[in-house]
């Protein structure tokens, strides 16, 4: 059973804060690492995807991925309130050769921004 | 573009109905998705689909199937409507499966089955 683990929240930070994402994962073979966000009541939609080990900036966000320790985190920097959401970490692991697709995602943490 | 569409928004069930949920998407995508998504948890792949023709199983199929006769169109059919499958559902897709796999959401058709 492949898991992703997320601390479910809420996490709340003021405004003007760097709000801290964690996710773990169990497959090592897993290949890409994605950030959804998702507000109540609405879709998931895209904000980081991450492939190698290290850090990825856009904009006010960084992605970090470390393989060894099978850790993938988020860093919100400058928190607002429109960044109040859950956000969800999604893993995939492919086997072209075996036909075999899994994206699974963690349950979400839950982030509320104070102003 | 329109992105990802789908219908409808809500539905009430009576158990042992069927229905089909529309899904359609105008970016060109190659793959696509249908997830659930019960409360308070994450996203379960339920059926995907490399192309049109091709589909296959995800973590939870049961009770669930699917067609892909053009690159637009992904409807996923219930047949025999239980309690369980009481969620909401979500369409995606994406340009890649392996490398470009970052996938956009339709807005979710939420389903009650009584």
């Amino acid at each position: 059973q492949k898991e992703v683990e997320q601390n479910s929240g809420p996490l709340s930070v003021p405004e003007g804060a760097i709000a801290s994402l964690n996710c773990t994962y169990s497959d090592r073979g897993s290949q890409s690492f994605f950030w959804y966000r998702q507000y109540s009541g609405k879709s998931p939609e895209l904000i980081m995807s991450i492939y190698s080990n290290g850090d990825k900036e856009d904009g006010r966000f960084t992605a970090q991925l470390n393989k060894a320790s099978q850790y993938v985190s988020l860093l919100i920097r400058d928190s607002q309130p429109s960044d109040s959401a859950t956000y969800l970490c999604a893993v995939l692991q492919i086997s072209p050769g075996a036909g075999s697709y899994q994206l699974t995602f963690g349950k979400g943490t839950k982030l509320s921004v104070i102003p | 573009n329109a992105g990802v569409t789908q219908t409808p928004k809500f539905r009430i069930l009576k158990i042992g109905q069927s229905m089909t949920l529309q899904c359609a998407q105008d970016m060109n995508h190659n793959y696509m998705y249908w997830y659930r998504q019960d409360p308070g948890m994450g996203l379960k792949l339920i059926y995907y689909s490399v192309g049109a023709g091709i589909t296959d199983k995800g973590e939870v199929p049961n009770g669930y199937n699917v067609s892909r006769s053009t690159t637009e169109d992904f409807p996923l059919r219930l047949e025999l409507a239980a309690p369980s499958q009481t969620s909401v559902y979500f369409c995606a897709s994406s340009w890649g499966l392996a490398d470009y796999n970052e996938q956009f959401f339709g807005p979710g058709t939420r389903l009650t089955v009584l």
